[in-house]
């Protein structure tokens, strides 16, 4: 079955810096990778999503990409805020393959003041 | 669109009881997911449906887990007899073929005691 790891499992940076979260997957017939984010006490809640025939998506401060041949992907965000503080899960699934979304382990992202 | 109802939000029980979760799908969603949540283990794919038929449930840990779905607005995950190291919060998502973000229910945090 499909494997996804993610990195780093923390991450801190200052307020208005960029942060980077990292996955690769395992299974090449995987095509579709969105990422959620999960405040605390909160249900995770999808943010951003691509499909394996487009290497990248910007939507305002967040943008992922995508590298097939590596079999990797990367969630950027930009001008960090205090509310984007929280843990993110990246996660891939096969179309046809019954939607079932194989998660990565989570970022705890930190923005300081 | 009220999302994805799960019930109840906190349960706290003693060993050794049986415990019922619930949760009512997004209309129209054709497939619904039981995760686990823990630090150790992440998120967990425990069953999924799809057209309230079980596709999949390796993720389920042991016989004493177990999940129904007998109408397509109502699934139950039950745990008999409950122990303590199945504390987690357990969430429901639910998803339709043509989009294949899930949509998260608030969970249900378990404690056995």
């Amino acid at each position: 079955g499909e494997n996804v790891e993610q990195h780093p499992s923390t991450l801190s940076v200052q307020e208005g810096d960029s942060a980077v979260i990292k996955c690769t997957y395992s299974d090449s017939a995987s095509n579709y990778f969105p990422w959620y984010k999960q405040e605390l006490g909160k249900r995770p809640q999808l943010i951003i999503d691509i499909r394996s025939n487009v290497g990248e998506k910007k939507d305002q401060r967040i943008a992922v990409t995508l590298n097939k041949t590596a079999k990797h992907f990367s969630l950027h965000i930009t001008e960090t805020q205090p509310e984007d503080s929280a843990v993110y899960f990246c996660a891939a699934s096969m179309v046809g393959g019954g939607n079932k979304l194989t998660f990565g382990t989570g970022t705890q992202l930190k923005v300081e003041l | 669109d009220a999302g994805v109802i799960q019930s109840p939000r906190h349960e706290v029980t003693e060993m050794g009881q049986e415990v019922t979760l619930r949760c009512k799908p997004i209309s129209g969603h054709d497939y619904l997911f039981w995760y686990r949540q823990t630090m150790m283990r992440g998120l967990e794919l425990l069953i999924y449906f799809n057209n309230n038929v079980p596709i999949d449930d390796s993720g389920m840990p042991e016989d004493r887990f177990s999940a129904k779905m007998p109408n397509a607005s109502f699934s139950t995950l039950k745990i008999q007899p409950s122990e303590p190291r199945d504390s987690a919060v357990y969430f429901c998502a639910s998803s339709t073929t043509a989009v294949y973000g899930y949509t998260f229910g608030s969970g249900t945090r378990l404690t056995v005691v």
